[in-house]
């Protein structure tokens, strides 16, 4: 069991430019997470898959942003046209979701995002 | 709408005391999921509880314990003789039950606990 991976740990870039992340979660786990954490708040729930459909969005998920889980493993998080406010840190999590396999969120180290 | 709120902002403590940093929630949800994270300076949560909202028994994990009183809504954390490692930021989070299982985390805005050696 390695943990919830993510790549990179830091990202800079300037404003307008497009970004991705990459998350591998826990081998086996059907429920994949993204989060947004802002300096001296708690986390915010973004989007959320079983398996590779992606089952629901928060409203702060703007257009910009896109999530996919094309073979329900790995997820891919992308903003465009970035903008200053984008900037935060990205949490993965994953889980074992089922009616008798209900096990907790497990978080990834992040991605920390600064926009230019 | 659900909420979790975490009053205590910072926490200062001398090693060995005893410190309770405190959850209170709302949800209109009859089942509904409770949970304790730790946040250390290296940034990844940890997991460290999860109650559901049948289970009202208090926990005791070595100097770790929990408190879940639904009749105040409060779900606290107290942790006993305190370690300077126990430094961190602790975040209370609930989710609510969606098809049998857990949904997305709503979490609180945390307290951040120094322990001073």
């Amino acid at each position: 069991d390695t943990g919830v991976s993510q790549d990179p740990r830091h990202k800079i870039t300037k404003r307008g430019q497009n970004v991705t992340f990459r998350c591998d979660p826990i081998s086996e786990h059907n429920r994949l997470y993204w989060y947004r954490q802002t300096l001296g708040q708690g986390p915010e729930f973004l989007t959320y898959f079983q398996n590779e459909a992606q089952l629901e969005k928060s409203r702060l998920l703007s257009d910009r942003f896109s999530a996919e889980r094309p073979k329900g493993s790995f997820s891919t998080l992308e903003i465009q046209r970035t903008e200053q406010g984008d900037s935060a840190m990205y949490l993965c999590a994953s889980s074992l979701t089922g009616r008798s396999e209900d096990q907790p969120q497990h978080f990834g180290d992040g991605t920390r995002l600064s926009i230019l | 709408a659900q909420k979790v709120t975490q009053a205590q902002t910072e926490i200062s403590v001398v090693e060995k005391e005893d410190v309770t940093l405190d959850c209170v929630y709302e949800t209109r949800d009859t089942t509904y999921y409770l949970f304790w994270y730790k946040q250390p300076p290296s940034g990844e949560l940890v997991f460290l509880i999860r109650r559901n909202s049948f289970d009202e028994q208090n926990e005791i994990s070595g100097r770790y314990s929990w408190n879940f009183q639904k009749s105040t809504s409060s779900f606290n954390f107290t942790i006993t003789a305190s370690q300077v490692v126990d430094s961190a930021v602790y975040f209370c989070a609930l989710s609510a039950e969606y098809g049998g299982s857990q949904g997305n985390l709503i979490f609180g805005k945390g307290t951040k606990l120094s322990v001073k050696p």
